[in-house]
């Protein structure tokens, strides 16, 4: 996808574990958006960024912290990994927010073992 | 809390045979109802954003109508290439703060 890109693409760990989901932009956008995607529900909001250091949290955030040093990157980490984190992860991007519509990325499979 | 439920859940269609896609919605005060059309392995690509009762807009074979309940996301003589998962979103709370979506609806069109 242009202008974003998630990394790593797959990721299998095991329990317990710390995690980094790593989102990088090229667009110079302002808001960014971690979601996750399970089967039988929507995409659901984990955490955003509305500018550099400044974080708020979603509809789904225990378990789960971001950084973003850089306008460039948004961070997302799972502190102590679970099975029920297991999940498709997408960061989303937008230059005027939400109501204008994301560019998403192409996801990162997280197995949790 | 904002709700979003889609249906069907699968449509199976022939190419050519035109249908449509339901989006329902409850929210407390709507800022925009979006659709998004998704590929297996990718992330969701953007169609469109509505924002009041009585909005349309097209592209391509893709339609997308707005009531104060639902949203239509109308398919007029589907190809194979349509085939895709497509999810409807709503925001109600504008600004940074996300969307919600539904679980989707998975269409197929067949040769």
């Amino acid at each position: 996808d242009a202008g974003i890109t998630q990394s790593p693409r797959h990721k299998v760990t095991e329990t317990g574990t710390p995690v980094t989901l790593r989102c990088h932009q090229t667009e110079n956008h302002r808001y960014m958006y971690w979601y996750r995607q399970d089967p039988g529900h929507g995409l659901r909001l984990i955490h955003y960024s509305y500018g550099v250091k400044d974080t708020d949290k979603g509809e789904v955030s225990d378990g789960y912290s971001v950084s973003r040093s850089k306008t460039e990157d948004f961070l997302l980490t799972l502190e102590s990994a679970t099975s029920s984190q297991t999940s498709v992860y997408f960061c989303a991007i937008s230059g005027q927010g939400a109501n204008y519509g994301y560019t998403f990325g192409s996801g990162t499979r997280l197995t949790v073992v | 809390e904002d709700q979003v439920t889609q249906s069907p859940e699968a449509l199976r269609l022939q190419e050519g045979e035109s249908s449509s896609l339901n989006c329902s919605y409850t929210v407390s005060g709507l800022r925009g109802l979006f659709w998004y059309r998704q590929d297996p392995g990718k992330g969701p690509e953007f169609l469109f954003t509505l924002y009041s009762a009585g909005e349309e807009k097209e592209k391509e074979r893709l339609k997308a109508t707005l009531t104060k309940k639902e949203s239509f996301l109308h398919i007029t003589a589907p190809k194979p290439e349509d085939s895709a998962t497509y999810l409807c979103a709503v925001n109600s709370g504008g600004g940074a703060d996300g969307l919600t979506f539904g679980k989707g609806t998975h269409l197929i069109i067949q040769p």
